[in-house]
């Protein structure tokens, strides 16, 4: 499966810190997508990376993608309440199918 | 706003009996998706269209069915719902295959 994996799995920090999110995947791809999903709702897209691009700011958000090591992170600064929620990387392979597959997932939760 | 619609919301169908969402979206977007999330998992996609071409997982269950009678318009079909297919149906929409999709809020089904 091409499926990532997300890491943590869980994440609790305190309002204003950093929380940083990390995923892991096993094809080549052609770009790589996080998204965030409050609680039973659809997901909402936040940034989009290529594959031939290392780091992408949009925010209070920096993605790294490091596709030797086929993997990204997602840093989210300064958090705040509104942040918490589950966030979502997903992966379009590089057969250009149409076709996005999303990680596991880590639920974040900002402690006011 | 340009947006991603799906009704109903919430749907209870009893186990057995035929149900129908649906999705429909102001994007103009080629490319529809049909998603399945169960509870604290990954969306597992089920299948997309690519303007009137219909793309199938290859292990959706064929319990499952889908029609795109317009570009602004898609249906899912669940002929048989079991116990198993509770779950929150996420709709989606991109403009080129592989790129930024859009969720509609979803519908979560309850089969008694």
């Amino acid at each position: 499966s091409q499926q990532g994996e997300e890491d943590p799995q869980a994440l609790s920090i305190q309002e204003g810190e950093n929380a940083t999110m990390n995923c892991s995947y096993k094809t080549s791809i052609n770009n790589l997508q996080w998204y965030r999903q409050n609680s039973g709702r659809g997901l909402v897209h936040l940034i989009l990376i290529r594959s031939n691009e290392r780091e992408k700011h949009s925010g209070r958000l920096r993605v790294t993608l490091d596709t030797s090591k086929k993997s990204s992170s997602l840093l989210i600064t300064a958090s705040r309440a509104a942040d918490t929620a589950s966030y979502f990387c997903a992966t379009e392979g590089d057969f250009g199918n149409e076709k996005l597959t999303f990680g596991t997932g880590t639920r974040l939760t900002i402690i006011p | 706003d340009a947006m991603v619609i799906q009704n109903p919301r919430y749907q209870v169908t009893q186990f057995g009996k035929p149900v129908t969402l649906s999705c429909s979206q102001t994007l103009n977007h080629n490319v529809m998706y049909w998603y399945q999330q169960k509870s604290s998992q990954a969306p597992k996609l089920l299948f997309h269209y690519y303007d009137k071409d219909f793309n199938n997982e290859a292990d959706t269950p064929d319990n499952f069915q889908s029609r795109r009678p317009n570009t602004s318009f898609c249906f899912l079909d669940i002929r048989s719902p079991g116990l198993g297919d509770a779950a929150m149906y996420l709709c989606a929409t991109s403009n080129f295959g592989g790129e930024t999709q859009y969720f509609g809020p979803g519908t979560r089904l309850l089969v008694l």
